[in-house]
């Protein structure tokens, strides 16, 4: 069965531009979440998304925003990039969060976006 | 607002040895979830270990055991017979009402031979 899959791995890009990261969650998975990962911030939750729909959001700039495809396929996008958005960029996939038998995230190996 | 705090930045224990991570919370909700995950170097998120709030029993998995105690709001991870592929980042983190995980900061452990 295979894993959640990130791309890019590794992305440079310059201030003030976009960036889209692209998340496929494991096959029968409905729930994709995004964290940012910062050494001085930690792990911060993001977003999730059901069923091609925001669940719930974090406490980021309308900057961060996403989308979830039909097939659970996630992307994420962070446009006028600014350098304190370098990071390791996670994806999770679940059954579904909401379901207590269901809740058990697994993550994606992660995009690493550095902004020069 | 809910919290978790893991008071361990780094620890070193030899192969073999049992090693105990400390992990506490903060929350006013009565049912929710704990998880250990664990980073290695290769930076994929891996789970260790999920405990149901309402369930007195503390989970174990192999080598992987917790000690919860929700009065306390303490949730510590221990690994016996720890091994050299144990080395990694581990990540204490909490499941709110709203389905995110809030982090710990972080135990980075070494594994030593």
């Amino acid at each position: 069965k295979a894993g959640v899959t990130q791309t890019p791995r590794y992305l440079i890009k310059t201030r003030g531009q976009q960036v889209t990261l692209s998340c496929s969650p494991i096959s029968g998975h409905r729930s994709v979440s995004w964290y940012q990962q910062t050494p001085g911030q930690g792990l911060q939750f993001l977003f999730e998304y059901f069923s091609e729909t925001q669940r719930n959001k974090g406490n980021f700039p309308g900057r961060f925003s996403g989308r979830q495809f039909s097939n659970s396929r996630s992307e994420m996008n962070v446009s006028t990039l600014e350098l304190g958005d370098s990071a390791l960029y996670l994806c999770a996939s679940s059954l579904d969060t909401a379901s207590s038998g269901a809740n058990v995230l697994t993550f994606g190996a992660g995009s690493r976006l550095t902004v020069l | 607002a809910q919290t978790v705090t893991q008071s361990q930045p780094e620890m070193s224990v030899q192969e073999a040895e049992t090693v105990t991570l400390s992990c506490t919370y903060d929350t006013s909700e009565s049912n929710y979830y704990l998880f250990w995950y664990k980073q290695p170097p290769s930076r994929q998120m891996i789970l260790v270990i999920r405990q149901e709030a309402y369930k007195q029993q503390n989970a174990t998995e192999n080598r992987f055991s917790v000690n919860f105690q929700k009065a306390a709001k303490s949730f510590s991870l221990k690994i016996s017979d720890s091994q050299l592929g144990d080395t990694a980042m581990y990540f204490c983190a909490f499941m709110d009402s709203n389905y995110q995980l809030i982090w710990g900061a972080g135990t980075k452990l070494i594994i030593k031979p």
